[in-house]
């Protein structure tokens, strides 16, 4: 079974922090995303990395960047917290071989900024 | 953009009723897939539907796709109270390259 690990379940954080939020698959996937979820809005892609080293911006990358250094692991950074950014943030892996695959996802992060 | 949506928003039967959510979506797609959500937790996948299949069985489940009305629906047979959770829908186009685009969810409640 895929394995996609969140660092953290719950975050606490005060605007103004730069917050890396940790995203690590077992499964040697190239494809890995970073959404967030808020009620109403659903899940909306913030960004997405191919492969290693590579990275494209979803529907809302505004205020946040990625780090993509090894394969199994996919940062996410908040540069500068701020309260608008409070959210459930969730991290998921893909192969993209043989075409057709599904998300994996991992549980969560709910991160709150005061 | 969200291009799924997802009817009804919110949904409550009782055990052994069957429950269907029905997904529209607005461009071509290579597949489309359906999700499930318990509360505070990741989404876990349930199914995959390519856009050449017109329906697809796993256990209890049951996914319909329409392409010509751009429509799917997931039908949930004998409910139990453990089914209860958010359903999503979500559509990987053609031109996306893997990227999901998903629908708001339905939230189904079984109740004992």
């Amino acid at each position: 079974d895929v394995k996609v690990t969140q660092s953290s379940r719950y975050l606490v954080k005060r605007t103004g922090e730069k917050v890396f939020l940790e995203c690590v698959q077992d499964m040697d996937h190239e494809n890995m995303f970073w959404y967030r979820q808020d009620p109403g809005l659903g899940l909306r892609l913030i960004y997405f990395s191919y492969d290693v080293k590579m990275k494209e911006k979803g529907d809302i990358p505004e205020g946040y960047s990625v780090s993509r250094e090894k394969k199994e692991r996919f940062s996410l950074i908040l540069e500068s917290a701020s309260t608008n950014q409070t959210s459930m943030y969730l991290c998921a892996s893909r192969t993209p071989q043989g075409g057709n695959q599904p998300q994996h996802f991992g549980d969560g992060t709910r991160l709150s900024i005061l | 953009s969200q291009q799924g949506e997802e009817d009804p928003q919110a949904l409550s039967i009782q055990e052994g009723e069957n429950a269907t959510m029905n997904c529209s979506y607005k461009t071509s797609i290579n597949n489309l897939q359906w999700y499930r959500q318990n509360s505070g937790r990741g989404l876990v996948h349930l199914i995959l539907i390519r856009s050449n299949e017109r329906e697809k069985h796993s256990g209890r489940l049951r996914v319909t796709l329409d392409t010509s009305k751009k429509s799917s629906s997931l039908l949930i047979t004998a409910s139990r109270a453990a089914d209860t959770a958010s359903y999503f829908c979500a559509t990987d186009a053609s031109n996306q390259g893997g990227k999901l685009i998903f629908g708001q969810g339905t939230e189904l409640s079984v109740k004992p």
